[in-house]
């Protein structure tokens, strides 16, 4: 089975604070994306990476960046949270077929709801 | 600026009834749909794909259409049961942009 796994699955920081958010896949696969989910916008690409220390910005990437140094391993980062960025944060990758082809569909960790008071 | 969306926010149906979840995209033509489940506090999980040359799909108790004349995706449960309450998320693929609708909230009522 694919695993997706998210470091946190709630966090509460404080406004200014750092945050960093991890997500670790066991897939070997070259896709990765976070995404932000809020209420009445549904989910919004922040960034997404396809291959390790590549990186692309989504639709609302301010306020936001990552690493990716291992294939792995994909981070968000919020150098300084603010109350705005409350949301439930979900990260994803690209199932791969049983041909090892990109199929196009995301398999996605459980989340991780961010509060910023 | 390409745009989903799914028309009911919420939709609620009697245990045994054929559910039917309606998705329409707008200023573009994406080369897939794909539709998830999302239940409360999780992570969506990925249910079925539909190209735009493929009129129908469908696996076990669930049927995807494409009519790209609408421009409109529907996705039927059939003999739906309480256990499909979840929240319903269409997503249209274009140049491998990824654009998701905000979802349809569907309560099956025993």
């Amino acid at each position: 089975d694919v695993k997706v796994t998210q470091s946190s699955r709630y966090l509460v920081k404080r406004t200014g604070e750092k945050v960093f958010l991890e997500c670790v896949q066991d897939m070997d696969h070259e896709n990765m994306f976070w995404y932000r989910q809020d209420p009445g916008l549904g989910l919004r690409l922040i960034y997404f990476s396809y291959d390790v220390k590549m990186k692309e910005k989504g639709d609302i990437p301010e306020g936001y960046s990552v690493s990716r140094e291992k294939k792995e391993r994909f981070s968000l980062i919020l150098e300084s949270a603010s109350t705005n960025q409350t949301s439930m944060y979900l990260c994803a990758i690209n199932n791969r077929g049983t041909s090892g082809r990109n199929t196009g569909e995301l398999f996605f960790g459980e989340g991780s709801r961010l509060t910023v008071l | 600026s390409q745009k989903i969306e799914q028309n009911s926010e919420a939709l609620n149906i009697q245990e045994g009834k054929t559910a039917t979840l309606t998705c329409n995209y707008t200023n573009y033509s994406p080369a897939y749909l794909q539709w998830y489940r999302q239940d409360p506090g999780r992570g969506p999980v990925f249910l079925l794909l539909i190209r735009e040359n493929e009129k129908e799909k469908r696996k076990e108790r669930l049927k995807v259409t494409f009519d790209t004349t609408l421009k409109q995706s529907l996705f039927h449960i059939t003999a739906s049961q309480p256990a499909d309450s979840a929240t319903y998320l269409c997503a249209g693929t274009s140049y491998g942009k990824l654009t998701f609708g905000q979802g349809t909230i569907l309560t099956v009522h025993p």
